[in-house]
């Protein structure tokens, strides 16, 4: 079962516009919710994070929105460019658990046109 | 700063063969864990290692290994190699301590083929 869902599967945006990718989670033991961005033939480099007690986290022109009730989060991309194309993961971690296990998004293959 | 290094970076393998990957972690980090990604897939927990202590594997056969040394360097060992374990393998390192206990940075990958 997948613990978390991510969609959509991809994405074309024009250089310019926002980027919008969105998770969805069951259990209610996560605590933790980061954002991967990986380049072809790369490992996954996080990007930013949110814990639940906020509702937004914003970084430069990323930013998360995050929904407890609807156990939702999205990452919103501002001024997407050529350079952000890449696939992003959404993960989530029970940072009460000691196993540290992250469970990752099927992801979401982002290709920005110029 | 070094970050997670992972060796080798390519490797390919027949089948019915062994295969060790490497990883060192960020330094000052004692947690490691492992992945495996499948092309077009997100990364599926295989292991995570504290202390030189398994804390856990995911649903992998027993044909997956691993362990942590008192560097906290780590190994994971598959033995009986098939076509389906071909794969990225990602090491992730933790520091385990303090507000950012829980950033999970990754290595660049090994990717195994085995043919």
């Amino acid at each position: 079962q997948q613990q978390v869902k991510q969609s959509p599967q991809s994405l074309i945006v024009q250089k310019g516009g926002i980027s919008i990718i969105n998770c969805a989670y069951e259990n209610t033991a996560f605590d933790y919710f980061p954002w991967y961005q990986q380049f072809p033939g790369k490992g996954p480099a996080l990007l930013i994070a949110i814990r639940p007690d906020v509702s937004e986290k914003k970084e430069g022109r990323f930013t998360i929105s995050f929904n407890k009730s609807a156990k939702q989060f999205s990452l919103h991309i501002m001024d997407s460019q050529p350079g952000d194309s890449a696939t992003y993961f959404c993960a989530a971690l029970d940072r009460g658990s000691t196993l540290g296990r992250l469970y990752f998004g099927r992801g979401t293959q982002l290709t920005v046109w110029p | 700063d070094a970050g997670v290094t992972q060796s080798p970076t390519h490797l390919i393998k027949t089948r019915g063969q062994q295969v060790t990957l490497r990883c060192s972690p960020i330094s000052g980090h004692k947690s490691v864990s492992w992945y495996q990604q499948v092309l077009g897939q997100g990364p599926q927990f295989i292991f995570q290692y504290y202390e030189k202590e398994e804390r856990g594997r995911g649903n992998f056969p027993d044909r997956f290994s691993a362990r942590q040394f008192p560097n906290y360097s780590s190994e994971l060992n598959v033995n009986a190699l098939l076509l389906g374990d071909s794969a990225l393998y990602l090491c992730a390192s933790r520091t385990e301590q303090g507000r950012h206990r829980a950033e999970a940075f990754f290595g660049q990958g090994t990717r195994l083929t085995v043919v």
